[in-house]
C-alpha cells in the first residue's frame, strides 16, 4: 500500500533551516510527482509548490521563491523540503503528498505531517 | 492567481441528511479540480479529482460535479464520521489554490 512516512517535528529559531523528509513506498517513486501543503495552526490549506520525481521539475509558490527548495532522492525513494530563513509565520504542520501522475500537482495519497514551530 | 471561494463556510448537520458544498474558481478552470476531506488534527484525505472522478477507496456517498467555474461536492447520506472540514483546490494552474473550507457539523 502507499505509504508517505515524514520526519518528526522541529523547533527552530527565527532565521534558521528547516529540512523535511517524506519517505514514499508501496508504490513505484519515480512515475509520480511529490507535492508540499502547509496549514498554520487553525488555518487552511496552503499549497507550497511540487517536485516531479520522474525528472526532478519543479514549481515553487511565489511567496516562497527564493526561500524554498524540494528535492528527490531516487535511490532511497525519499522527498525533501527545504525552507530558509524561517519566521514565525512559518510555524506550521508540513504535508507531503504523492500526486495522481509525474506531471501533475494533484495528491491522491498525504503524509503525516510535520509540526515545524519557528520560535526564538 | 485563480482564486478558490467555497459555500457555506460551516453547515449543521444531522446523520442521514444530503449535503452539498460548493466552490467556485474566479475563472475557468476546465475540470481541474480537487477535493480533500480534513478531520482535526489528521492529515487531509483526498476524495475527488477530476471534479467529479473518486479517489481509490472512497466510498460512492462522496460524489462531485461541475466545470468552469461553478463544482459541488455531495455527500448523499451524511455519516458520523464525515463530520469534518472539506476544501476543494484547482489545479489548472500556478500557483495552485485551495478554497478556505466548509466545516460540517453535528446539528
Amino acid at each position: 500500500q502507499v505509504q508517505l512516512v515524514q520526519s518528526g517535528a522541529e523547533v527552530k529559531k527565527p532565521g534558521a533551516s528547516v529540512k523535511v523528509s517524506c519517505k514514499a513506498s508501496g508504490y513505484t517513486f519515480t512515475s509520480y510527482g511529490i507535492s508540499w501543503v502547509r496549514q498554520a495552526p487553525g488555518q487552511g490549506l496552503e499549497w507550497m509548490g511540487w517536485i516531479s520525481a520522474y525528472n526532478g521539475n519543479t514549481n515553487y509558490a511565489q511567496k516562497l521563491q527564493g526561500r524554498v527548495t524540494m528535492t528527490t532522492d531516487t535511490s532511497t525513494s525519499t522527498a525533501y523540503m527545504e525552507l530558509r530563513s524561517l519566521r514565525s509565520d512559518d510555524t506550521a504542520v508540513y504535508y507531503c503528498a504523492r500526486d495522481l501522475d509525474a506531471h501533475t500537482s494533484c495528491p491522491d495519497y498525504w503524509g503525516q505531517g510535520t509540526l515545524v514551530t519557528v520560535s526564538s | 492567481d485563480i482564486q478558490m471561494t467555497q459555500s457555506p463556510s460551516s453547515l449543521s448537520a444531522s446523520v442521514g441528511d444530503r449535503v452539498t458544498i460548493t466552490c467556485r474558481a474566479s475563472q475557468g478552470i476546465s475540470n481541474y479540480l480537487a477535493w480533500f476531506q480534513q478531520k482535526p488534527g489528521k492529515a487531509p484525505k483526498s476524495l475527488i479529482y477530476a471534479a467529479s472522478s473518486l479517489q481509490s477507496g472512497v466510498p460512492s456517498k462522496f460524489s462531485g460535479s461541475g466545470s468552469g467555474t461553478d463544482f459541488t461536492l455531495t455527500i448523499s447520506s451524511l455519516q458520523p464520521e464525515d463530520f469534518a472540514t472539506y476544501y476543494c483546490q484547482q489545479y489548472n494552474s500556478y500557483p495552485l489554490t485551495f478554497g478556505p473550507g466548509t466545516k460540517v457539523d453535528i446539528k
